[in-house]
């Protein structure tokens, strides 16, 4: 049972472009939310996390939109820049649970010139 | 500042070997996190702890076992290797509290033949 669900194996945007990448969730205990950037042979890096009293947390190019009611979150990094083709992931948790990350099995960017 | 080391980075066993791996962090933090990413699954939680001496199954132990015998250390073994159990392997911690963010190592690519 996935809980945390990623559709989208990969997205190929152009370099200036806004990337825009989506992210479900089923478990309605979620109440904390992040996304991990990850390069080839490095584990997860964290970039931007949105508690669930907000819906929306911006971070330089980075925004994270969650809404709640369609239990869904967006990434958007404005403007796109070829630094950032990366495996996306996105996780969430819920307060008492030892911020036990469920991830989703992520989205592949590849931001082209 | 290191952060978060996996020892080691690589590593080929043959089914029914065994073998330890390590994790060391040296922020200081209170919660241990062990995972496992293969293709299309993401990552999954094995064990995690929440202090020193203290351990906990995640979403996928069977197979595996921790020890969280000191503060800054956080061992995860397999007693007999199977090729199921092929995959990434990364340790993560963060510091206690609510909603706060993982730091992951790099990872071990663990082969089981």
């Amino acid at each position: 049972d996935q809980q945390v669900k990623q559709n989208s194996p990969s997205l190929s945007v152009q370099e200036g472009r806004i990337s825009i990448l989506n992210c479900d969730y089923t478990n309605s205990m979620f109440d904390y939310f992040l996304w991990y950037k990850k390069y080839p042979a490095e584990g997860p890096t964290f970039l931007i996390s949105i508690s669930s009293i907000k819906d929306k947390n911006e971070d330089g190019r980075f925004t994270v939109f969650l809404n709640k009611s369609a239990k869904h979150l967006s990434l958007h990094i404005v403007p796109s820049q070829p630094g950032d083709s990366a495996v996306y992931f996105c996780a969430a948790s819920h307060t008492g649970t030892a911020s036990k990350l469920t991830f989703g099995t992520g989205t592949r960017l590849q931001v082209t010139l | 500042n290191a952060g978060v080391t996996q020892t080691p980075k690589f590593r080929v066993l043959k089914t029914g070997q065994s073998m330890t791996l390590l994790c060391a962090q040296d922020m200081n933090h209170e919660y241990m996190y062990w995972y496992r990413q293969d293709p299309g699954m993401g990552l999954r939680l094995i064990h995690y702890s929440v202090g020193e001496g203290t351990t906990a199954k995640g979403e996928v132990p069977d197979g595996y076992n921790v020890s969280r015998l000191k503060k800054q250390n956080f061992l995860l073994g397999l007693e007999s290797a199977a090729p199921s159990q092929t995959s990434v392997y990364f340790c993560a911690s963060r510091v206690g509290g609510t909603n706060e963010k993982l730091f992951f190592g790099s990872g071990t690519q663990l082969s089981v033949l």
